[in-house]
């Protein structure tokens, strides 16, 4: 079946070091979206990326998809401590009722 | 807004007792998903639900069954309850035919099992 994995499953920055985790589906997706989930939080939704080669910005963060649209990356330039938590890919596959959650990366920060 | 309302937020149950979860989506949102989150795990997909009828089953055991109702709340029922049960379970509702909708997630409800 539809599979969305992500590494690496923890990453630990010094502060202000920039952070990249990436997402690969196992078939095509036709979105992805990115969530963030803080500790003992649930997932909030960040952003989503619908088109081939696709790439967003929110301030200090950069969302691509890839162009098979198979993969997708979030990168996070000098990180802060408030950026900690969990970060989630998720995709829909061709059938819209099928809604796949990457396996997430847990994101440190020293300060 | 209107968000996606879990209950109860937290439940304690003993072993080999039931448990039901409840989960009310947005409104206009016709697309229900169960996840499991273990501690420190990714959440796992268990069941979802679209116009009342099942659309995709993931790692839920048999032991688990879930239904959506008329007006689109959906039950998650849980029976025999296990110690590795112990886990936050989210839902999350979707509007389908609007092509690349964001899912809203509940807060989700901790079940320990005892």
């Amino acid at each position: 079946g539809q599979q969305v994995m992500q590494i690496p499953q923890y990453q630990h920055v010094q502060e202000g070091e920039d952070f990249t985790t990436y997402c690969n589906s196992s078939t095509t997706l036709s979105n992805i979206q990115w969530y963030k989930q803080r500790p003992g939080g649930h997932p909030v939704f960040l952003i989503q990326l619908v088109k081939s080669g696709e790439v967003k910005k929110q301030k200090r963060l950069t969302f691509q998809f890839g162009e098979a649209k198979k993969n997708s990356s979030l990168h996070i330039t000098a990180t802060q401590t408030t950026d900690v938590g969990t970060y989630f890919c998720a995709g829909h596959g061709n059938n819209f009722n099928k809604f796949y959650f990457g396996s997430g990366t847990k994101l440190n920060v020293k300060p | 807004a209107a968000g996606v309302i879990q209950s109860p937020r937290h439940l304690i149950k003993e072993k080999r007792e039931t448990a039901t979860l409840k989960c009310y989506p947005i409104p206009r949102h016709d697309t229900v998903y169960w996840y499991q989150q273990g501690p420190g795990q990714d959440p796992q997909f268990l069941i979802s639900f679209y116009e009342k009828m099942q659309s995709d089953k993931g790692s839920i055991p048999d032991r688990f069954s879930a239904q959506q109702f008329s007006d689109y709340h959906s039950e998650l029922n849980m029976s025999s309850l296990e110690l590795g049960d112990s886990a936050l379970y989210f839902c999350a509702s979707t509007r389908s035919g609007a092509v690349n909708t964001e899912a809203f997630f509940g807060q989700g409800t901790r079940l320990t099992v005892v």
